[in-house]
């Protein structure tokens, strides 16, 4: 089946480590994004990339970091710069090409640091 | 920040239309509204999209004003499934960031 995946789906960290989120897609889209959503708050776009080997941050990306050496995959790291780690990690892709497009979300990754 | 407003929450019966507005005054010729629903603790996904025509789907009806300045998002019959928060959100096309505000948190009372 075709479909974007996150793993994992829960994922515990000391304060002060490294953590890298996995995000791959199986739908040929261009493009791929990571936001982060806190607690009765919309997403907020930490990083997009509409092409390999190229990205731009978005609204808050400090303390993130992503790479894109695969159309299909996305990782994201949250470093230990990132002040508030703790929070709900989410995914998407889509087209690029052509008319209206839609974003499609992984199931997310729900972090905690402490 | 988003360039849509909407209300918080709304509770609807279950079995009834689920009518959730949205208001985008400030929305350009060539943008689009869009909509998504985010189910507790799951991705969002999307519902419906339109620019000025109404639109139809399987799952829910988008209504869009002649002036483009508001649109009603319809589930004909909702469902206690259809508990989720609805996002209203204006792009445009190849737009390369999509804000989601706060949404609309549907409450279907059985």
């Amino acid at each position: 089946d075709g479909g974007i995946t996150q793993s994992p789906k829960y994922l515990f960290r000391k304060e002060g480590q490294n953590v890298t989120l996995s995000c791959e897609q199986n739908l040929n889209h261009d493009a791929m994004y990571w936001y982060r959503q806190d607690p009765g708050q919309g997403l907020r776009l930490i990083y997009y990339s509409q092409i390999v080997n190229d990205f731009q941050k978005g609204d808050i990306a400090e303390g993130y970091s992503v790479s894109r050496e695969k159309k299909e995959s996305f990782p994201l790291t949250v470093t230990s710069a990132q002040k508030n780690p703790t929070a709900f990690y989410l995914c998407a892709s889509s087209h690029l090409a052509g008319g209206p497009y839609e974003q499609y979300f992984g199931p997310g990754t729900r972090l905690t640091v402490t | 920040d988003a360039k849509t407003t909407q209300p918080p929450s709304m509770d609807c019966a279950e079995g009834r239309a689920a009518n959730l507005p949205c208001n985008h005054s400030t929305i350009s010729g060539i943008e689009y509204v869009y909509w998504y629903r985010q189910i507790h603790s799951q991705g969002p996904q999307y519902i419906i999209h339109g620019l000025k025509n109404n639109e139809t789907n399987e799952m829910a009806s988008l209504i869009i004003t002649e002036d483009r300045k508001s649109s009603t998002l319809i589930l004909p019959h909702a469902t206690l499934r259809d508990t989720a928060v609805y996002y209203c959100i204006v792009i445009m096309n190849r737009d390369d960031k999509i804000i989601f505000g706060k949404g609309t948190r549907l409450h279907i009372l059985p």
